[in-house]
């Protein structure tokens, strides 16, 4: 079946741009997260939905960045006034309910996010 | 706060050799121990994980890893590299309890396998 989708694969914008991402999480699965992986690092936990609510947004680094999921499904990650410190590479993945040591997070390729 | 380990950002072995990438874990209570793989171009790809019970686990494509809490560590191995297995891999933890969706990663390590 099909797995977590990404898109745009990579996004180059201007320093003060906005930018979407979107994520299409695996059909039926509630729980959805973002992560964040720069040059050389491991991938960061941002944002953790359950449904359509944000059950854990603790690692949003400010308030420029902002995630919905109006429907429970599609989620987008927006970020406003980017910089250049956000050029990263940006994770989504979807599991059945959020319950780790009883299934699998299911990662998508990511978008890959240039800020010049 | 916990914390992950892995010693040696770039690993490179012989095709045929055994494989052996350090993963060690900093918690007041020991985590979920999880290993993925990242190929180019490819989403990250659980191999295992240990939750509870036989400290040794099996993965996919050969892997096994070993819980031992003693040291806090959680080891990958293949007895025998095969060129498919060059790829970056991350060790990863989550909290037991409150907070068990979140995964905090290692660095990762870059695995090379030479024919």
């Amino acid at each position: 079946g099909a797995g977590v989708s990404q898109t745009p694969s990579n996004k180059v914008t201007e320093k003060g741009k906005y930018v979407e991402l979107r994520c299409d999480p695996i059909s039926g699965h509630t729980a959805l997260y973002w992560y964040r992986q720069s040059l050389g690092q491991g991938p960061e936990f941002l944002i953790y939905f359950q449904g359509t609510g944000a059950a854990d947004d603790s690692g949003l680094p400010n308030d420029r960045f902002f995630a919905v999921r109006p429907e429970g499904s599609v989620s987008t990650l927006k970020i406003q006034r980017t910089e250049r410190g956000d050029s990263a590479v940006y994770l989504c993945a979807s599991s059945v309910s959020g319950e780790i040591s009883q299934e699998t997070q299911y990662f998508g390729p990511g978008t890959r996010l240039l800020v010049l | 706060a916990q914390s992950v380990t892995q010693l040696g950002s770039h690993v490179s072995v012989s095709e045929g050799a055994l494989v052996l990438l350090r993963c060690n874990y900093s918690s007041s209570v020991p985590p979920y121990l999880f290993w993925y793989v990242q190929y180019p171009n490819q989403g990250l790809q659980l191999l295992l994980k240990y939750t509870t019970g036989a400290t040794l686990v099996k993965g996919i494509n050969g892997f096994e890893a070993e819980f031992k809490k003693s040291e806090t560590s959680f080891h990958l191995t293949k007895p025998s590299a095969h060129m498919s297995d060059a790829a970056e891999y991350f060790c990863a933890v989550a909290p037991r309890g409150a907070g068990s969706y979140q995964l905090t990663f290692g660095k990762g390590t870059k695995l090379s396998v030479i024919p």
